[in-house]
């Protein structure tokens, strides 16, 4: 499979550990998200990066989540002391180009449960 | 920012009946309307998608309609099958420089046999 991939698929941590997630995109794509899924909801948008220049980050929940993209290739996504509230579904995608109407492929998504 | 609202929550329509869904946007500089089709635990899939200088797409049994006066853009399914069964999400993208998609909350779709 050519496509975005995510690591790993799933994460059961404790309230207060640290977690970091890690998305390959679709090697040519120069442009990376993050998104947030929660249950019954669409996903929702938390930061951008273009290369390795993280372009958009205001949306970040809050000061405890960071991501990088050192390379321009893959990135990684963490969250520092964890809460019950971070559970949800970690969604990457990739697309290519400079334009407005390029489309986005999805990863499969890092399930996060914090017990 | 852009603000995308998508009705109904769940539809359930009878195998072989049409399916409508439809999203309004709040970000008149908006120019692109993917809609994602997710099945349960699998990614979200792009099965069609509008840029705004068309009225309206279509890909075999799937249909886009946008009208941008309004600011409201639709997806009609015609033919409805088991396997078209799953959540869709309507998005658009917003015209900050990110370009991020912004997506509606989801339809659930069941297409009873």
């Amino acid at each position: 499979d050519t496509g975005v991939s995510q690591d790993p698929r799933h994460k059961i941590t404790k309230r207060g550990q640290n977690v970091t997630f890690r998305c390959d995109p679709i090697s040519e794509h120069n442009r990376l998200y993050w998104y947030r899924q929660t249950l019954g909801q669409g996903p929702e948008f938390l930061t951008y990066f273009q290369n390795e220049a993280q372009l958009e980050k205001s949306r970040l929940l809050s000061d405890r989540f960071s991501a990088e993209r050192p390379k321009g290739s893959f990135s990684t996504l963490e969250i520092q002391r964890t809460e019950q509230g971070d559970s949800a579904m970690y969604l990457c995608a990739s697309s290519s180009g400079t334009g407005m109407n390029t489309e986005a492929f999805f990863g499969q998504g890092t399930r996060l449960t914090v017990v | 920012g852009e603000n995308v609202e998508q009705h109904p929550s769940t539809l359930s329509v009878q195998e072989g009946d049409s399916a409508v869904i439809k999203c309004t946007y709040s970000d008149s500089a908006s120019n692109y309307f993917p809609w994602y089709k997710q099945e349960l635990g699998k990614r979200p899939q792009l099965i069609i998608d509008i840029r705004s200088n068309v009225g309206e797409k279509k890909d075999q049994r799937i249909a886009v309609t946008l009208n941008k006066t309004a600011k409201h853009f639709s997806l009609h399914i015609t033919e409805t099958q088991p396997e078209d069964s799953a959540v869709y999400f309507c998005a658009a993208v917003y015209s900050g420089s990110a370009r991020q998609l912004t997506f509606g909350s989801g339809t659930q779709l069941t297409v009873l046999p």
